[in-house]
């Protein structure tokens, strides 16, 4: 069954670095999304993404934050300076197509650690 | 703003017997409600969809409620087994974004 893959599974950073999150979605899938969980707290929306741009974003997905699709498999999360509370578990999550009537297709994750 | 309640405490279940659990939300319905079952360390896994108009869906040994008066659904697994223990959550649209609760997680005994 086809999956949505997400490296590394772990990263550890110092607060103030850059760290980019990788994810390869699945392949006819149209629509693109991350979602992070603190420890012990609810899945939280970050952003969506379509046709090459934006489509959603939440009030966390600041500045800070940018996602690309550099190639026709990979979709990136970037944050520029990180911050010790940016210290999370990040889902990527693909859907065939757009709407809250699909259903997301989650990765196993990327458990960032800022230190 | 919209808010989303599910029981934060452990639900333990007997082997064999049917577990339910509680989903709240507290202003408008939303037109779908998701069921996600999610294992420590790992994303969650997409469940079962009910869409407003829908009074019940099942799946296999899954069913799903969804009591738009009371703004709740209800989320059964009937003969349970101990593969069944994880988080269960919630979601729901809002603002063409997904909303999540805070997921009960069961636990099922031997």
């Amino acid at each position: 069954e086809p999956e949505v893959t997400q490296t590394p599974s772990h990263q550890v950073t110092q607060m103030g670095q850059e760290v980019i999150l990788r994810c390869v979605p699945i392949s006819n899938h149209l629509y693109f999304y991350w979602y992070r969980q603190i420890l012990g707290q609810k899945v939280e929306f970050l952003v969506s993404f379509y046709n090459n741009e934006i489509s959603e974003k939440s009030e966390i997905f600041d500045d800070q934050f940018s996602v690309e699709r550099p190639d026709g498999s990979n979709f990136t999360l970037k944050i520029r300076s990180t911050k010790l509370e940016d210290s999370a578990m990040y889902f990527c999550a693909s859907s065939v197509v757009g709407g809250a009537g699909e259903k997301l297709f989650f990765g196993s994750g990327t458990q960032l650690s800022v230190l | 703003s919209q808010k989303i309640e599910q029981n934060s405490e452990a639900l333990n279940i007997q082997e064999g017997k049917t577990a339910t659990l509680t989903c709240n939300y507290t202003n408008y319905s939303p037109a779908y409600l998701q069921w996600y079952r999610q294992d420590p360390g790992r994303g969650p896994v997409f469940l079962l969809l009910i869409r407003e108009n829908e009074k019940e869906k099942r799946k296999e040994r899954l069913k799903v409620t969804f009591d738009t008066t009371l703004k709740q659904s209800l989320f059964h697994i009937t003969a349970s087994q101990p593969a069944d223990s994880a988080t269960y959550l919630c979601a729901l649209d809002s603002n063409y974004q997904l909303i999540w609760g805070a997921g009960t997680k069961l636990i099922i005994k031997p």
